[in-house]
């Protein structure tokens, strides 16, 4: 089945530091990848998207870059805020079609902190 | 437009009690699909529906239910409550389901006792 591994956390960085959380998935088909933020007490944001190999997702200074290669998408960042301090999750979608309508395969998710 | 709303947020509720809660997507989403997410096992597909009918199903047991109405609001119900089923329960819709982004609502804190 499908599956997503992201690097173990936390992650603790300092502000102004540069972020990299990687995340690596197995797919049978041709998914689309996400990034999603959770903030405390709160659901899933969407951060950035991808949806074919080679197509960067971007937003709010996040980047991730969909490689087919290497089956990754890792999510990066060139100088963190305390603000950005959340759970990230990469999540992939398979498409259309018996087992994959709606379902969305998380990763465990990183946790970030970001002190001043 | 409004986002993904869930109700209620939080839910105390007892050994062997069932539980109903409830999602309205966003406007124009036909598709609805829950999760649960939990410390150890972080976010589980629990199933979608779109159009009142349910596509798809994750690896739960029969306990957990749903439907959907013709405005495509959604209801989840877990019958016979298990100290295991305490967990954060998340909803999300989309235009149709398949690859589409999904938006996710602020979910439903379930604590059972």
């Amino acid at each position: 089945g499908n599956s997503v591994t992201q690097m173990e956390g936390p992650v603790t960085l300092s502000e102004e530091a540069f972020l990299t959380i990687n995340c690596t998935y197995t797919a049978t088909g041709y998914p689309s990848l996400f990034w999603y933020v959770q903030y405390p007490g709160e659901g899933l944001q969407l951060l950035l998207k991808a949806t074919k190999a080679d197509d960067k997702g971007s937003n709010k200074g996040f980047e991730a870059t969909y490689r087919k290669e290497t089956t990754s998408f890792h999510l990066e960042k060139g100088s963190v805020q305390v603000s950005d301090s959340a759970v990230y999750f990469c999540a992939l979608s398979e498409g259309a079609g018996g087992t994959s309508y709606g379902k969305l395969t998380f990763g465990q998710g990183t946790i970030l902190t970001v002190h001043p | 437009k409004a986002g993904v709303t869930q109700t209620p947020r939080y839910l105390i509720k007892t050994r062997g009690q069932q539980v109903t809660l409830s999602c309205s997507p966003i406007s124009g989403h036909r598709s609805v699909s829950w999760y649960q997410q939990t410390p150890g096992q972080g976010l589980q597909f629990l199933f979608e529906y779109f159009s009142e009918t349910q596509r798809n199903k994750g690896n739960f047991p029969g306990r957990f239910s749903g439907r959907q109405f013709s405005n495509s609001r959604s209801e989840m119900n877990v019958s016979t409550l298990e100290l295991g089923d305490s967990a954060l329960y998340l909803c999300a819709s989309s235009l149709a389901g398949a690859q589409d982004t999904q938006y996710f609502g602020p979910g439903t804190r379930l604590t059972v006792l």
